[in-house]
């Protein structure tokens, strides 16, 4: 079966850097999601796009995180400058066309530690 | 607005335990309502969804029911396996995007 890929699996960085993740979903799929999911508590959603476009950006900390998906394929989630309660896992999720009743499907993630 | 209370873990049960997690929700209209498991290192994974009220949502032995005069989609087992042992998520979604709203998780490790 068609996965989500995400890269890289784990990143350790240091408060004030910066840092990035990338996401490839599965073809074909036009809606793509990224989710933050603190340690013991459910993903909370940062940011949809349905193609190039973002749907919703509510809890996007705009300060200092950006997400972009250029071409409506992969995307890539930048944090600049880190802060140590960045530290997470992150999450993408990919679905055919982003309606109600469709299954997510979701990637391994990115677990980032900040120092 | 809308949210997702699952009940809080971990769960240890011992093999062929019957399992119950519940999970209860508040949502303006008519939510769709699922339940995704995470397993160690791995990405969530759809195990069951219920889209009307009063629908069954059943996979792999786990059966949840859309109770809307409740609120509730609590997960069920009647008979759990260590390979079960994993985080389980309740979740919501409603409006047009699909955009998912997830409880906090709750663990569960089955023992031989």
């Amino acid at each position: 079966e068609a996965e989500v890929a995400q890269s890289p699996r784990y990143k350790i960085t240091e408060k004030s850097q910066a840092v990035a993740f990338w996401c490839d979903p599965i073809s074909g799929h036009a809606t793509l999601y990224w989710y933050r999911q603190i340690l013991g508590q459910g993903p909370e959603l940062l940011v949809q796009f349905q193609d190039e476009s973002v749907v919703d950006d509510s809890q996007l900390p705009k300060d200092r995180f950006s997400a972009e998906r250029l071409k409506g394929v992969d995307s890539t989630l930048k944090i600049q400058p880190a802060e140590l309660g960045d530290s997470a896992m992150y999450l993408c999720a990919s679905s055919l066309e982003g309606s109600t009743n469709e299954k997510l499907f979701f990637g391994s993630g990115t677990q980032l530690s900040v120092l | 607005g809308n949210s997702v209370t699952q009940m809080e873990g971990p769960v240890t049960l011992s093999e062929e335990a019957f399992l119950t997690i519940n999970c209860t929700y508040t949502a303006t209209g008519y939510p769709s309502l699922f339940w995704y498991v995470q397993y160690p290192g791995e990405g969530l994974q759809l195990l069951l969804k219920a889209t009307k009220a009063d629908d069954k949502g059943s996979n792999k032995g786990f059966e949840a029911t859309y109770r809307k005069e409740t609120t509730s989609f609590h997960l069920e087992k009647g008979s759990v396996q260590v390979s079960d042992s994993a985080v389980y998520f309740c979740a919501l979604s409603s409006g047009n995007t699909g955009k998912l709203i997830f409880g906090q998780g709750t663990t569960l490790q089955v023992k031989p």
